[in-house]
């Protein structure tokens, strides 16, 4: 069965700091692994995609990395801001299936 | 280019009324995918479209809920009777080919049940 699970289920942290989500996954055969950030209330917006041949891609204070061996990614968030906090999800998607969603990390920045 | 539209924002129905929510896609996407997602919890996947067509529905209610997408006009999600436990948020995205993964979400429509 494709699973995606995502570590830790929520997360404060200080602005300023730096913090790591993780994502494992058992989905095969993958395509693509996608991080979204859902703000409160908000839709989903698309953050970045790691295709199996990348390692690490970056958009600004956001840095994903992946390891497609162990089946891991993890979202770096750096000098992280009062508007980063939102929730995370990882989406994992395998062709001819539909893309299989994490339940998300929560993350709250305290000023 | 409009990004995904889906309106209600919010919908409040009796137990028992019908709900429908609707969602256009961005231009030129043709595959459509609904979500629901309850407070505090992830986003479940309920059916995906495309034109005219339901590719899967693995993930809807086999009683009370339907979803379509006609050739012309938005998708629409219907829900019969509601009951509380349907309160929720409800998210389209739409994406421009199948199963890449690449969704673009609506800012979705929030149901509640009296």
């Amino acid at each position: 069965k494709n699973q995606v699970e995502q570590s830790p289920q929520s997360l404060i942290i200080l602005e300023g700091k730096n913090c790591t989500l993780q994502c494992n996954y058992t989905v095969s055969p993958f395509s693509n692994l996608r991080w979204y950030k859902q703000d409160t209330g908000r839709g989903p917006v698309s953050l970045t995609i790691m295709t199996f041949s990348e390692n690490t891609k970056s958009n600004g204070r956001y840095t994903a990395t992946l390891d497609a061996d162990t089946k891991q990614s993890s979202l770096h968030i750096t000098a992280s801001q009062l508007s980063d906090s939102a929730s995370y999800i990882c989406v994992v998607s395998v062709m001819g299936y539909i893309p299989t969603f994490g339940r998300g990390t929560s993350l709250i920045v305290h000023p | 280019n409009a990004g995904v539209m889906q309106n209600p924002r919010h919908l409040v129905r009796r137990r028992g009324q019908e709900a429908r929510l609707r969602c256009s896609p961005m231009k030129g996407h043709s595959h459509v995918y609904w979500y629901r997602q309850l407070p505090e919890e992830g986003l479940k996947f309920m059916v995906y479209l495309q034109k005219e067509n339901i590719i899967d529905e693995s993930g809807m209610p086999k009683e009370r809920f339907s979803a379509e997408f006609p050739k012309e006009g938005p998708s629409i999600l219907r829900i019969q009777q509601v009951v509380r436990g349907d309160s929720a948020a409800y998210f389209c995205a739409s994406s421009p080919s199948a199963n890449t993964g690449e969704l673009f979400f609506g800012e979705g429509s929030r149901l509640t049940v009296l």
